[in-house]
């Protein structure tokens, strides 16, 4: 079946632009969740979203990043006016929905600001 | 913050032979999971162990959990070109699972 999947694959902008990050979890699951991976480093988590609660947001990293997920399925990540450091590849996962779930991972957005 | 940390950071090994990484991590834990990560790209899951389990096989993969001294150790048998990668382990005390910075694995032919 259709995994994650995340588009675009690779985004260049420059800096103080805005940028838009798409997701789409697999089918049927309802917890999603953002992550980021600077280079040589492990995940960074961002954002959780579970069915119509509200989202758990404590590992976004500034007021300049946002996310939303509408009918609880398909979420976009928004960074406005990016910074350099902004640079990573951002993760989205989907779960059945428990929290000891496992979480599948689409390839990622490679994001690079200049 | 990261919980989980890997070890070695770096492995090389000739195909065919054994290749051992190591996690330790930091808190109470529901579960543990290792995956793997192909050119720094998507994620693939490779096996979750309970904290209630000690050992889980998955095809030439195993995985050992010691709650007591908070760490787990993956370790691949039979290594082929294809299990070059970064392998992370990740820990989930709630549902956000906390990943430490990997093992790079390189297979050489």
């Amino acid at each position: 079946g259709a995994g994650v999947s995340q588009s675009p694959s690779n985004k260049v902008t420059e800096k103080g632009k805005d940028v838009e990050l798409r997701c789409d979890p697999i089918s049927g699951h309802t917890a999603l969740y953002w992550y980021r991976q600077s280079l040589g480093q492990g995940l960074e988590f961002l954002i959780y979203f579970q069915g119509n609660s509200a989202p758990d947001k404590s590992g976004l990293p500034s007021d300049r990043f946002s996310a939303e997920r509408t009918g609880g399925s398909v979420s976009t990540l928004t960074i406005q006016r990016t910074q350099q450091e902004d640079s990573a590849v951002y993760l989205c996962a989907s779960s059945p929905g428990s929290n000891t779930d496992t979480q599948y991972f689409g390839p990622g957005t490679r994001l690079t600001v200049l | 913050s990261q919980q989980g940390e890997e070890d070695p950071q770096a492995l090389s090994i000739q195909e065919g032979e054994n290749a051992t990484m190591n996690c330790s991590y930091k808190t109470s834990i529901n579960n543990l999971q290792w995956y793997r990560q192909n050119s720094g790209r998507g994620l693939v899951h490779l096996i979750l162990i309970r904290s209630n389990e000690r050992e889980k096989h998955s095809g030439r993969l195993r995985v050992t959990l010691d709650t007591s001294k908070k760490s787990s150790s993956l370790l691949i048998t039979a290594s082929r070109a294809a299990d070059t990668a970064s392998y992370f382990c990740a820990t989930n005390p709630d549902y956000k699972l906390s990943f430490g910075a990997g093992t790079t694995v390189t297979v050489r032919a």
